[in-house]
């Protein structure tokens, strides 16, 4: 079974710096999806970015980017520029590329932005 | 479009007492995921439709759970005789599967709080 492990229960940045998230995985699997989602307080979980495992280069979306490195099977997640709208908990999930669609979730990272 | 939606939104019941949750899943999605997420904790995965089917019911906690989908659309997520362990955020999502995007995006709906008392 896949496992996902997100160590940093909370975190926080001053307004306009970079922060980054970790997540790392483990799976025997070498085809699969991996994903940053990001859950307000109204519990609306909003997908942040995506990663296809086949793909080498990293997924970058505006002031979003991942670092994925397939070897250590380690997904970390980059905020540059951070803005008060980015305080949420943020969630990194797994999604194998074939068979069940499953998510599998970490525990979460609550990211509070310092003004 | 419309979103996902659930409801109802917040639900309080007594400990013992039946509860139905309804998840209306964006209109042409095939594949429709119940999670669900107790105080603190990340999402843990209960069960997976595709159209009708539910090919993967691996993750309801016990037999008091269970789930149906009619007409490709509309799931209810039934729980009988409630436990106060039961108390989470049940999350809906539908997923358009065999679209153009192999990654199979998940939207998902707000949630509904259960509260068992």
């Amino acid at each position: 079974a896949q496992t996902v492990t997100q160590s940093q229960p909370e975190m926080s940045v001053q307004e306009a710096e970079t922060v980054t998230l970790s997540c790392t995985y483990d799976t025997s699997e070498s085809d699969y999806y991996l994903f940053w989602y990001k859950q307000p307080p109204s519990r609306q979980m909003i997908l942040v970015i995506r990663q296809e495992a086949y793909k080498q280069q990293n997924a970058t979306e505006n002031r979003f980017s991942v670092n994925f490195q397939k070897a250590a099977k380690s997904f970390s997640l980059k905020i540059s520029d951070s803005q008060l709208g980015d305080a949420a908990m943020y969630f990194c999930a797994y999604r194998s590329a074939e068979g069940n669609e499953k998510l599998t979730f970490g525990t979460g990272t609550r990211l509070t932005i310092i003004p | 479009g419309a979103g996902v939606s659930q409801s109802p939104s917040n639900k309080v019941t007594e400990k013992g007492k039946d509860v139905e949750l309804r998840c209306d899943p964006i209109s042409g999605h095939t594949a429709l995921y119940w999670y669900r997420q107790s105080l603190g904790q990340g999402l843990e995965f209960l069960i997976y439709f595709q159209g009708n089917s539910a090919p993967d019911k691996s993750g309801l906690p016990s037999d008091r759970f269970s789930a149906e989908r009619t007409g490709g659309s509309v799931s209810t997520l039934t729980i009988q005789r409630t436990q106060q362990e039961d108390s989470a955020v049940y999350l809906c999502a539908s997923s358009l599967i065999g679209g153009t995007s192999g990654s199979h995006e998940q939207f998902f709906g707000p949630g509904t709080r259960l509260t068992v008392l």
